[in-house]
């Protein structure tokens, strides 16, 4: 089975442009998570949905991140305007509903490493 | 919000030695999960606890979830070069209700020397 798929791998651009980061989480899986890793913060989570629908944003740092997830097969993390201090690796993480399996089990994707200049 | 404390935080061992390391909280948490990350990779999930004084192995690993809910450890026996990496410890609150929100540790990094 295909596992949690993220696009770009690594993203590299300048200050105050916009980046999305898009994920597509295992097939039949309902919990979708966002999480941001660095050196100095770790792994935090930035936004989970159940069902498509956003469950918890309080991770999200600002009003510069938003997260979109129109179908149960795609997800978007945009950063607008991105700046040098967004330069992490982003993983997208997905579970199983509660009926067919253990939601805290999550399974992550490889992540997207941004560069932000 | 919650934190948990892994330790500790960098080992370096001998190919052929068993490796402790912990995660311990100041609250109750409903599940303890270990994670593995390779470089460049996402954290693989190795083992799950759901029962306070759970034991479960996968291989040579074994954790443990604690009694008082509060921590849990993990143990790697007769370690392998491809051991090397980071080792997260991740727990889901007592918060009831669908909450699936897992806060993570900082990671221990484990080396091992062939």
């Amino acid at each position: 089975d295909a596992g949690v798929i993220q696009s770009p791998r690594h993203e590299v651009t300048e200050m105050g442009q916009e980046v999305t980061l898009r994920c597509k989480p295992i097939s039949g899986h309902d919990y979708l998570f966002w999480y941001r890793q660095t050196m100095m913060r770790g792994l935090e989570l930035l936004i989970y949905f159940n069902n498509n629908v956003p469950i918890d944003d309080s991770g999200m740092p600002e009003d510069r991140f938003s997260a979109k997830m129109p179908n149960a097969s795609f997800s978007t993390l945009k950063i607008q305007p991105s700046e040098p201090r967004d330069s992490a690796v982003y993983f997208c993480a997905s579970s199983k509903p509660p009926g067919l399996g253990r939601p805290a089990e999550q399974f992550f994707g490889p992540g997207t490493r941004l560069t932000v200049l | 919000g919650q934190q948990l404390n892994q330790s500790p935080q960098s080992m370096f061992i001998q190919e052929g030695e068993d490796v402790s390391m912990n995660c311990t909280s100041s609250s109750i948490f409903n599940t303890w999960l270990w994670y593995k990350q390779d470089p460049g990779e996402g954290p693989v999930l190795l083992i799950a606890l759901y029962k306070a004084g759970e034991l479960t192995s996968n291989g040579r690993l074994t954790a443990q979830f604690g009694i008082t809910r509060k921590d849990s450890f993990l143990n790697i026996s007769a370690s392998i070069p491809s051991d090397v990496g980071i080792y997260f410890c991740a727990g889901q609150p007592n918060s009831g209700g669908s909450n699936y929100k897992l806060t993570f540790g900082k990671g221990t990094l484990l080396t091992v020397n062939p």
